[in-house]
């Protein structure tokens, strides 16, 4: 079956820039989980979803983050007015249920000049 | 602040031996633990999951937990060469009503020929 894609792949932008990152879970996982991955690092959580709803966004860094899930299932990342220490890789995973296993996205490499 | 420590490595061992890879962490009631492996440029995909203290065994995989001494690792049999990634532990408990994995930065090995 499908699993976890995101889109694009890869994004290269300029600072100040407003970029959309895009999640599709594998179909039913009600969990969904935004993470950021620096080289050399494990990935670092930002947003969780359990439905429509955020259930805990206490990892975004700051106010030019925001993450959206309106029918419960695809997930947008927001981030406005980008800075170059954005530069990272987005991971998005999704699971059954918060608890459960996590399956995880091939990522969106965002390269902020 | 939940912490996850790993030894980033690398470790390196010869092909046809026994990697054993630890994580150690700071919350005691964390409730599941998780291993990874993660190559170079891809996203994280999961190994094994255990929780419960005691080991699991997946085929050339061992997971080991001792919640007393706050403490998981993962044996590798037999290593072979196409093991050479980064080996990342995740545990996740429920804070504040959510629950939320911690990911170590991972352990590097490399099995060499």
């Amino acid at each position: 079956g499908a699993g976890v894609s995101q889109t694009p792949s890869n994004k290269v932008t300029e600072k100040g820039k407003y970029v959309e990152l895009r999640c599709d879970p594998i179909s039913g996982h009600t969990a969904l989980y935004w993470y950021r991955q620096s080289l050399g690092q494990g990935p670092e959580f930002l947003i969780y979803f359990q439905g429509t709803g955020a259930a805990d966004d206490s990892g975004l860094p700051n106010d030019r983050f925001f993450a959206v899930r309106p029918e419960g299932s695809v997930s947008t990342l927001k981030i406005q007015r980008t800075e170059r220490g954005d530069s990272a890789v987005y991971l998005c995973a999704s699971s059954w249920d918060p608890t459960d296993t996590q399956y995880f996205g091939p990522g969106t490499r965002l390269t902020v000049l | 602040q939940k912490e996850v420590e790993q030894n980033s490595g690398p470790l390196s061992v010869p092909e046809g031996a026994i990697a054993s890879l630890n994580c150690t962490y700071s919350d005691r009631v964390s409730q599941s633990f998780f291993w990874y492996r993660q190559y170079s440029g891809k996203s994280p995909e999961l190994i094994m999951s255990i929780y419960s203290n005691g080991d699991k065994e997946d085929g050339r995989f061992t997971a080991q937990l001792n919640k007393a001494s706050q403490y998981v690792s993962l044996l590798i049999r037999d290593s072979q060469p196409s093991d050479s990634a980064t080996y990342l532990c995740a545990v996740g408990g429920v804070t504040g009503g959510s629950y939320i994995p911690t990911f170590g930065r991972g352990t590097s090995l490399i099995v060499h020929p």
